[in-house]
């Protein structure tokens, strides 16, 4: 069945540094792509998607690409800020109703 | 904005007691889901519906049970509570296939401790 791997944490970096969360999926057809983050205390927001290969998702100075070559759609931002600490979680939609979601991979940043 | 409202965000029940947790979205959102979130499990998925009475089960159904007799409300149910269901319990709901991408909005949790 489908599946989502992604990296293990914690990921633990100062501020301004660079930053790349791995996930790599399994499905049959065309899944749509997604990355979630969790803040300490709350529910889970939506922070980027991309629905086909090659798009890119962006929002907040994360990015990710969907690479069907691959199986990725790895969450990168160029410098991290401290406010940027919480849980972020990779999803993916493969044409049923629910999201499969991966473990969530905990980011903790410091000043 | 999307909003779905957990009606707690903090329980505390005793090992046999009853528990509802209910959930409303103001949407209009085909799908409701329950997941449960554990430290090193990530989110794992209870019940989900896709329409008015009607459910489905998740990965991890036993131990619970669901209702949804209005579309935006989504109730979950534990008959009794043991204490290895002490979670996080989320609520979330999208657009139906039709509609949607598939992209999940989710209340902002409730933390039930089963003593």
């Amino acid at each position: 069945g489908d599946s989502v791997t992604q990296m293990e944490g914690p990921v633990t970096l100062s501020e301004e540094a660079f930053l790349t969360i791995n996930c790599t999926y399994t499905a049959t057809g065309y899944p749509s792509l997604f990355w979630y983050v969790q803040y300490p205390g709350e529910g889970l927001q939506l922070l980027l998607k991309a629905t086909k290969a090659d798009d890119k998702g962006s929002n907040k100075g994360f990015e990710a690409t969907y690479r069907k070559e691959t199986t990725s759609f790895h969450l990168e931002k160029g410098s991290v800020q401290v406010s940027d600490s919480a849980v972020y979680f990779c999803a993916l939609s493969g044409g049923g109703t629910a999201l499969i979601f991966g473990k969530g991979t905990t980011l903790s940043v410091s000043s | 904005d999307v909003k779905v409202t957990q009606s707690s965000r903090y329980l505390v029940k005793r090992t046999g007691e009853k528990v509802f947790l209910e959930c409303v979205q103001d949407m209009d959102h085909e799908n409701m889901f329950w997941y449960r979130q554990d430290p090193g499990l990530g989110l794992r998925l209870i019940y989900f519906s896709y329409d008015v009475k009607m459910k489905e089960k998740g990965d991890i159904p036993e131990g619970y049970s669901v209702s949804r007799e209005k579309k935006e409300r989504f109730s979950l149910i534990l008959e009794s509570a043991s204490t290895n269901q002490t979670s996080m319990y989320l609520c979330a709901s999208s657009f139906g296939l039709a509609r949607g991408t598939g992209e999940l909005f989710f209340g902002e949790g409730s933390r039930l401790t089963v003593l």
